[in-house]
Order: C-alpha cells, then structure tokens, then sequence
C-alpha cells in the first residue's frame, strides 16, 4: 500500500515568490492536514481538508492558503514568501472519520528554503 | 493558546532499562492524546494513542493518561537502540477538532548499548 506522496521535496524560493505544494494520500483516506515543522516552533497545525472542505485551520497569515481535490489530493500554497517561512512542511492522511481522529500518516515532507 | 510542554533532552537510557517521557498540556478541553516517535530526518510516525484515564500497553510501549493533573507519559520498556529518536507527544481536541493537533517540542531519547 503505497504512503503519502509529497512533491517536491526540496525547493529553493526568493522572498516574494509564491510556492506550490503537493501531497497525496493514502488510498481511502479521506483527510488531509497540512503541518509546518521549524527547530524553533516545532510542529505548527496549519489547514485540514476533509471530503474538499477545509475543515480546520491553524493560526497562520492568510498566505497559507490550501485546498483539496475530488480525488483527496492536496495542495498548498504560499504567497509572498518570508524569510522566516523557510521549514520542512509536512502533509498527514488519515481516513477523516471520528474514529480515527489524530491517528496521522506523514509524507516525508516538502523542505522549503527561502533566500 | 494551547499548549503542550516536553522537556527537551537527551534522555539517555541505557539498553534494556525503562526510558520515561512525560507530557503536560493546557488544554482542560482535550480529549485526545498522541505519541509519534521521529526519526533523524524522517517524518513522524504514531506509535500510541490514549483517550481515556488509566494505563494502555502496546508491547514494549505504555502510554499513561491522567486527565485531572492534565499529563501524559510514555513508558518504553527494555529499550534499544532502535528506540533512539525524538518523541512528540500530540494532544487533540473534541470531534469538531478534527485532525488539529498540538504537539510538544518532542523529547530526544538515546539508548547506549
């Protein structure tokens, strides 16, 4: 059974440039959450997308912006990049269902380097 | 803002020996609780999960709940050196949470044969 695909894995961006981030679940699974990991703040919540929804949101700047597909795939986005956005940003599947809420697959994350 | 507090580390551990974790959190609301164990430039992976007060076991792995003083810990029994990596311990809200989790900084244990 094939894990969470993110893409790119590493990716070099200029202040001001907007990036784009992939991920695609696990087969069946119906949610996706987004995660930003730095040394300083460790792990940060940022979006989650249940069925095309987003069903939460953490507290980021309106520069993080994400959305699901009909096929569950998930993309990110961020606009007007910042130093301080530089991290490894990490996508999560899981079926979505109440009973398994938490219960988190990771990607092997999108490391974001801006300069 | 919520919070989850881990101290830090290294946890040194010899081989064999029981390595203890421990997890506060401020959230009186939460209702679910994690520990993913993180590899050395890896992504998290989940190793137990804990919703109720009391003790669950999962092999070599105990994770403990005491809602009332707002903790978490984790037991890792007979250790090795396998086990050497950071431990992040997640907490969770109610339904509506959904997969929005807080997690701690994580504490790095390491296993010396």
């Amino acid at each position: 059974k094939a894990g969470v695909t993110q893409t790119p894995r590493y990716l070099i961006k200029t202040r001001g440039q907007q990036v784009t981030l992939s991920c695609s679940p696990i087969s069946g699974h119906r949610s996706v959450s987004w995660y930003q990991q730095t040394p300083g703040q460790g792990l940060q919540f940022l979006f989650e997308y249940f069925s095309e929804t987003q069903r939460n949101k953490g507290n980021f700047p309106g520069r993080f912006s994400g959305r699901q597909f009909s096929n569950s795939r998930s993309e990110m986005n961020v606009s007007t990049l910042e130093l301080g956005d530089s991290a490894l940003y990490l996508c999560a599947s899981s079926f979505g269902d109440r009973d398994y809420t938490g219960e988190l697959f990771f990607g092997e994350g999108s490391r974001l380097t801006v300069l | 803002q919520k919070e989850v507090e881990q101290n830090s580390g290294p946890l040194s551990v010899p081989e064999g020996a029981i390595a203890s974790l421990n997890c506060t959190y401020s959230d009186r609301g939460s209702q679910s609780f994690f520990w993913y164990r993180q590899y050395s430039g890896k992504s998290p992976e989940l190793i137990m999960f804990i919703y109720s007060n009391g003790d669950k076991e999962d092999g070599r792995f105990t994770a403990q709940l005491n809602k009332a003083s707002q903790y978490v810990s984790l037991l890792i029994r007979d250790s090795q050196p396998s086990d050497s990596a950071t431990y992040l311990c997640a907490v969770g809200g109610d339904q509506a949470a959904g997969n929005k989790l807080t997690f701690g900084g994580g504490t790095r244990v390491l296993v010396k044969p």
